[in-house]
């Protein structure tokens, strides 16, 4: 089945600590995306990456970063430094790093708390 | 900047009742309009598009919505709902400027509709 995973589906940790969140994707597509979630306030982005080994910030990069050392994977750490990391978080792809006329595929998420 | 309001947080319906989920979006120029559903438990889905053409789009599970320029609307209906339609309901809007890079996807904040068998 092709699709996007996202590992773990429920993560705690303790602040201070970093985290990373995982995303992989089987469907040869070229763009990733990372969004955050919270109520009431819909996906914001967070980084996004057109190609391989290239990413760019999004609207709300601070106390994130990421990479994307293969195609099919584009790992989030969520870092001490971010200062109210405890949200729902989502990876998507894209057939190509251009919106237009490109649907975003979206993952099933993560929900991070931090303790 | 771009953004994108919804009209109601949460809406609770009875079956076969009709559906209409407001979405307003701030943008001068060309844009491309999306409806994404979130089920319960599943992941986020393209429910359907407006990039060009009829401002009438039909999509997926009989919901269709209307681009209303002078407006800037981009209303969700159903006329007769369901309770597998219960869900979350997000209006995305991107606006088409100058292709100098990758122009974003903004979302607006989610309605969350309960149909009650």
């Amino acid at each position: 089945d092709g699709g996007i995973t996202q590992s773990p589906k429920y993560l705690f940790r303790k602040e201070g600590q970093n985290v990373t969140l995982s995303c992989e994707q089987n469907l040869n597509h070229d763009a990733m995306y990372w969004y955050r979630q919270d109520p009431g306030q819909g996906l914001r982005l967070i980084y996004y990456s057109q190609i391989v080994n290239d990413f760019q910030k999004g609207d709300i990069a601070e106390g994130y970063s990421v990479s994307r050392e293969k195609k099919e994977s584009f790992p989030l750490t969520v870092t001490s430094a971010q200062k109210n990391p405890t949200a729902f978080y989502l990876c998507a792809s894209s057939i190509s790093g251009g919106w237009v006329y490109n649907e975003q595929f979206f993952g099933p998420g993560t929900r991070l708390t931090v303790l | 900047a771009q953004s994108v309001s919804q009209h109601n947080h949460h809406v609770i319906l009875s079956e076969a009742a009709s559906l209409e989920l407001g979405c307003n979006y701030s943008y001068g120029g060309t844009v491309n309009l999306f409806w994404y559903v979130q089920y319960p438990g599943q992941h986020l889905q393209l429910l359907l598009k407006y990039f060009s053409g009829d401002p009438l789009v039909k999509g997926i599970k009989g919901f269709e919505a209307e681009f209303i320029k002078s407006k800037f609307s981009f209303n969700l209906r159903k006329p007769s709902v369901q309770w597998s339609d219960t869900a979350e309901y997000f209006c995305a809007v991107n606006g088409v400027g100058k292709k100098t890079s990758y122009d974003k996807v903004i979302f607006g904040p989610g309605t969350s509709l309960s149909v009650i068998p």
